[in-house]
């Protein structure tokens, strides 16, 4: 079975641009977490979806960041404008049947280089 | 607010046993995770425990869990080197995840 799938790997790019994350959540799975991993922070989440809609957004670090899920198989986490501490790794996990009965799968993450 | 805490590194040399320890103070996770995250991968779900148990063995691994005192342990039988790799735990109430240790198993 494919796992969660994030692209890019790696993306680097100067401050000022806009970054857009994608992640492609297990088919089937109904709730959709993106989480920001840093050494300073560690693991962060940031937001996460049930069946597509936001349902705790309180990690977004600020108006810069936005999530998107227009539909099951689908989100993505966008940054404008970015700036050089949004570096960091990004990842987007995804479980079946809510937070606590099943634990999350993982995808290997975006490496992002803000210069 | 909800925390879990872990200390930062571990350092072991192989076939020794290591033990990951961590405390978290939500008390109502009914789940607690152990995760494994190795270089440039995303984290892997290791193991898991109800929280009405005190120990899950699982080969290598064994989980202890002390709820009066809100304190999870993970211990690794004969430590090898491809158990090298960031080690988190996590509860299920508020997702909230530990800092991480950093295992490093020496020959």
């Amino acid at each position: 079975d494919a796992g969660v799938i994030q692209s890019p790997r790696h993306e680097v790019t100067e401050m000022g641009q806009e970054v857009t994350l994608r992640c492609k959540p297990i088919s089937g799975h109904d709730y959709l977490f993106w989480y920001r991993q840093t050494m300073m922070r560690g693991l962060e989440l940031l937001i996460y979806f049930n069946n597509n809609v936001p349902i705790d957004d309180s990690g977004m670090p600020e108006d810069r960041f936005s999530a998107k899920m227009p539909n099951a198989s689908f989100s993505t986490l966008k940054i404008q404008p970015s700036e050089p501490r949004d570096s960091a790794v990004y990842f987007c996990a995804s479980s079946f049947r809510g937070i606590g009965n099943q634990p999350q799968h993982f995808g290997d993450g975006t490496r992002l280089s803000i210069l | 607010g909800e925390d879990v805490e872990q200390s930062l590194f571990l350092s072991v040399r192989e076939g020794d046993s290591s033990v990951i320890n961590c405390t978290y103070t939500d008390s109502s996770s009914t789940y607690l995770y152990w995760y494994k995250q190795e270089p440039g991968a995303g984290l892997q779900l290791l193991t898991y425990i109800f929280s009405n148990m005190d120990m899950k063995q699982d080969q290598r691994l064994t989980v202890l869990l002390n709820k009066k005192d809100k304190h999870l342990s993970l211990r690794i039988a004969d430590t090898q080197t491809g158990d090298s790799a960031i080690y988190f735990c996590a509860e299920n109430g508020e997702l909230i995840f530990g800092t991480g240790t950093r295992l490093q198993v020496f020959p």
